[in-house]
């Protein structure tokens, strides 16, 4: 079962980067990690995934270590409108069942002006 | 707008009603997922359908089902409804390609009350 460890919640200001770390000492070979972001009454909207060292899209940045035991998603130059809660998933891969996926709590972001 | 529909919006209902939320997945994606959330809680995932087919279970109650259609909509069904089943539930839908990462994309979601 791949367990992930975030966060509760962290405050940053805007224009700030902001790195959320994900450990999830238990991933499997073929998991992959999967970040979401979900605003309150919304559903969750995919961010960013990777499978090892790093990967950028226009919106965030994912960097995962050799070991593949933790990740950090990394969000450059946050604004108000970043504020939402942040979850880390491992697996989502076709070799995982989707029983085995676990939301977690994820990491609320608050970001101030 | 991730592509996935979900109806109705919003849904209030009495304790011990049958209620059915359906999902329209995003055009090509053949897997649909329903995720529970509880007020400040995590998404909890319930089930998913492939093509048709049940895939993977997870912490679905018995007195809530769900089926996959043809035309590859999906319905929610929950019954003999109880207060603690007021949520915000979500569905949420994939390619499940083999030979790709399954990236699930979700709907905007149904808020259930029960009264």
């Amino acid at each position: 079962l791949a367990k992930t460890t975030q966060p509760i919640s962290m405050d940053s200001y805007e224009g700030q980067e902001v790195n959320i770390t994900c450990s999830h000492n238990n991933i499997a070979t073929n998991d992959y990690i999967t970040w979401y972001q979900q605003f309150p009454s919304q559903g969750p909207r995919f961010i960013i995934q990777g499978y090892k060292t790093k990967v950028t899209n226009e919106v965030a940045s994912l960097f995962i270590p050799a070991d593949r035991k933790s990740s950090t998603l990394s969000l450059p130059r946050v604004s108000l409108s970043d504020t939402a809660v942040y979850y880390c998933l491992v697996g989502l891969s076709l070799y995982s069942s989707a029983s085995k996926i676990i939301f977690g709590s994820g990491t609320r972001l608050s970001i101030r002006p | 707008d991730s592509g996935v529909t979900q109806t109705p919006k919003h849904l209030i209902t009495a304790t011990g009603q049958r209620v059915t939320l359906r999902c329209s997945p995003r055009s090509g994606d053949l897997s649909v997922y329903w995720y529970q959330q509880s007020l400040d809680q995590g998404l909890q995932f319930l089930i998913q359908y492939y093509n048709g087919e049940e895939r993977a279970k997870g912490n679905i109650l018995e007195r809530f089902s769900a089926q996959q259609f043809p035309d590859l909509h999906s319905e929610l069904n929950l019954s003999s409804l109880e207060l603690g089943d007021s949520a915000l539930y979500f569905c949420a839908s994939s390619a499940y390609d083999r030979g790709r990462v399954d990236t699930q994309y979700f709907g905007p979601g149904t808020r259930l009350t029960v009264l």
